[in-house]
């Protein structure tokens, strides 16, 4: 199976701050027909998942477009271009090109 | 608005079975694949099962392979997972998803609110 290795696990930030979560693969998500099946879900407390980005770098409808996604390959990073009390959650990637779907550990963002 | 409601979640003993339901609201049930993902508390997350639009094929990891049974009504816009022989380790809250083809390949794009099953003596 592909292991995604999410870094740092935690990420303490204040509002309006910019901040970067980095998704490592341990195999290219290049799929064979051309697109890379690399998604980020946010977790708020309490909440179910919820899609943000998905195909590396495509916003999903109604997210914020403080969220931006980019990399290729095995190496991916979302980033949130000042962060907002509402960002506060875990954050994961997940990836869909290998069978089966594997997700990464998250990233927990926090309040400084 | 997309809405998936999953119902069936509680505390079973190891080696029962237990059967969750989603029921979909909101968009032509028929059109998207549906998978099942479970998150152990605390946990992250982990795919449990698709199947595909018309419900002809099913998909699952080694871990649920022969234990639990994904499948569909489209005529009542409802979802189902039989989970048989269950073990502690299957204790997690199970969420209903929606999947998107994209060129083919699914996507989980919505997410039900989730239905927390216990195995336990």
């Amino acid at each position: 199976d592909v292991v995604l290795t999410q870094t740092p696990p935690t990420l303490s930030a204040t509002i309006g701050q910019s901040v970067s979560i980095s998704c490592r693969s341990s195999q290219s998500l290049l799929h064979s027909n051309g697109n890379t099946y690399l998604n980020w879900l946010l977790q708020r407390p309490g909440q179910p998942p919820q899609l943000l980005i998905y195909l590396v770098s495509r916003l999903e409808s109604g997210v914020p477009n403080r969220f931006s996604g980019s990399g290729s390959g095995t190496d991916f990073t979302l980033k949130i271009s000042g962060v907002e009390a509402e960002d506060l959650g875990v954050y994961y990637c997940v990836q869909s090109t290998h069978a089966p779907n594997t997700f990464g550990a998250g990233t927990k963002l926090e309040l400084k | 608005e997309v809405q998936l409601v999953e119902t069936g979640g509680g505390l079973v003993q190891p080696g029962r079975s237990l059967k969750l339901s989603c029921v979909a609201s909101g968009f032509t049930f028929n059109n998207y694949w549906m998978s099942w993902t479970r998150q152990a508390p605390g946990k992250g997350l982990e795919w449990v099962a698709s199947i595909t639009n018309s419900g002809g094929s099913t998909y699952y990891p080694d871990s649920v392979k022969g234990r639990f049974t994904i499948s569909r009504d489209n005529a009542q816009n409802t979802l189902y997972l039989q989970m048989n022989s269950l073990r502690s380790e299957d204790t997690a809250t199970y969420y209903c998803t929606r999947a998107v083809s994209i060129r083919r390949v699914p996507v989980m794009d919505a997410w039900g609110q989730g239905a927390s099953v216990t195995v336990s003596s």
